[in-house]
């Protein structure tokens, strides 16, 4: 049974651009959580989903980013316009209905020059 | 929101040495993991122990969920027991997010 996955591993990009992370979650898990880590702290929740429903995004900055999780193919985090702010590994987890555990893939490492 | 305090910061030990890490939570909590930071940056679940006691090899963890901390204990370290150790909990009442404590940075030394 594959772990999460994530891609790409590392990412860069340019001011401006547009960052797109991609989490598929373990085999039989439809629950998905994304967190940020900027460099030298722990890992903030940023949003949770479900096939096609966002749960919570209380932790996502309101302008910028998005994020979602499609009946067929895996979560999106959208990242518009990057500043360097945004620099930062970018973890996905996914856990089943049933159960609280939450997996990490691992991550995304995004660096805006 | 749920505070979460770990402790030490960081530890230096001796390649052998036995070692306690302390997590503090300000909230009843249903959930409470802890996760491993390698070197090279992948979270590795250790434990997911919301109340009790586990073993895994050297490691073992136990939560008093009534008194709000858990603790992690590493017997006879090894140098790649190196790296960050997270607590986190996921707070009754907030849905299925984990807040993170600030991390135990600990190396082990040949």
């Amino acid at each position: 049974n594959a772990g999460v996955m994530q891609n790409p591993r590392h990412l860069v990009r340019r001011r401006g651009q547009e960052a797109r992370l991609r989490c598929s979650p373990m085999k039989g898990h439809s629950h998905v959580y994304w967190y940020r880590q900027l460099p030298e702290e722990g890992l903030k929740f940023m949003v949770y989903l479900q096939k096609e429903n966002i749960i919570d995004e209380s932790g996502m900055p309101k302008e910028r980013f998005s994020a979602e999780f499609p009946k067929e193919g895996p979560s999106i985090l959208r990242i518009q316009q990057v500043v360097r702010g945004d620099s930062a590994a970018y973890f996905c987890a996914s856990s089943p209905p049933s159960l609280k555990t939450q997996y990490f893939g691992p991550g995304t490492r995004l660096l805006v020059l | 929101g749920i505070q979460v305090e770990q402790s030490p910061p960081d530890l230096i030990l001796q390649e052998g040495a036995n070692s306690t890490l302390r997590c503090n939570f300000s909230d009843s909590v249903n959930n409470l993991q802890w996760f491993h930071q390698n070197p090279w940056g992948q979270l590795i679940n250790l434990f997911y122990i919301p109340s009790g006691t586990k073993q895994n090899g050297r490691l073992s963890a136990t939560t008093v969920a009534t008194e709000r901390y858990s603790l992690l204990y590493i017997s006879s370290s090894q140098t790649t027991d190196s790296g960050v150790y997270f607590c986190a909990v996921e707070k009754e009442t907030s849905g299925s997010r984990l807040t993170f404590g600030e991390g135990t940075q600990l190396t082990v030394n040949p």
